[in-house]
């Protein structure tokens, strides 16, 4: 089956920092990812879609230039947390989808916890 | 309105037991719905598509209402392995695959 893999698992790191965490398709090519933003006990919150190639569309209410995203590759999009502050603490995952049917399901990461301090 | 709604839940079953989730959508125009299930601070994993034909994986049910805008989930002869939280999702309409997902239904089976 499709393999998502993503880097790093967890983070902690203080206030100010910049967090980049990578999104890779293992066994297919990804013309779409999508980064998603989870705070405990809510649901899953699309924050942007990545397509290889061109820049990503972002949902409304995320900055753009906070979250910086790249999709440089068929395999690889990174999301950038630029200068992280502690309410930026959360589950983030990625997603992603092949070249086939547009109606097969997006194919997940297994998130990035980051943590503020 | 949201476009995805489910009970929060927890719906709290012994072993054994039947139990039916039901999430409602907001765009008539979605054509693609999809159940994952999420555990404990991991990621979604996909559970199963939703046909319009209603579908079925071993003790899993899933079934389509367009008329009435909700797709559902049935779970016979629950595990204890099954008790995680059940996300629900739907596409944000035709074409491009957007998913929005519910805040999920909260399963716990107890012996």
């Amino acid at each position: 089956g499709a393999v998502v893999s993503q880097h790093p698992s967890r983070v902690i790191c203080k206030s100010g920092t910049s967090v980049k965490i990578e999104c890779r398709s293992l066994d297919f090519q990804a013309t779409t990812m999508f980064w998603y933003r989870q705070f405990p006990k809510q649901s899953l919150m699309l924050m942007a879609t990545s397509n290889e190639g061109s820049k990503a569309t972002y949902e409304q209410g995320v900055e753009k230039d906070k979250f910086l995203i790249n999709h440089a590759s068929l395999t690889l999009s990174t999301l950038t947390v630029t200068s992280a502050h502690p309410e930026d603490s959360s589950f983030y995952i990625c997603s992603a989808r092949g070249l086939t049917d547009s109606n097969q399901p997006q194919h997940f990461g297994d998130g990035t916890r980051l943590s503020i301090l | 309105r949201k476009e995805v709604e489910q009970d929060p839940g927890p719906f709290n079953v012994p072993e054994g037991a039947t139990v039916a989730f039901n999430c409602t959508y907001s765009n008539s125009a979605s054509q693609s719905f999809f159940w994952y299930r999420q555990d404990c601070r991991k990621e979604p994993k996909l559970l199963m598509s939703v046909y319009s034909s209603g579908n079925e994986d071993g003790r899993f049910t899933a079934q389509l209402n367009r008329a009435s805008q909700y797709i559902s989930l049935l779970i016979r002869d629950s595990k204890l392995s099954d008790s995680a939280t059940y996300l629900c999702a739907v596409n944000k309409g035709t074409g491009f695959q957007k998913l929005v997902f519910g805040t999920g239904t909260r399963l716990l089976v107890s012996p």
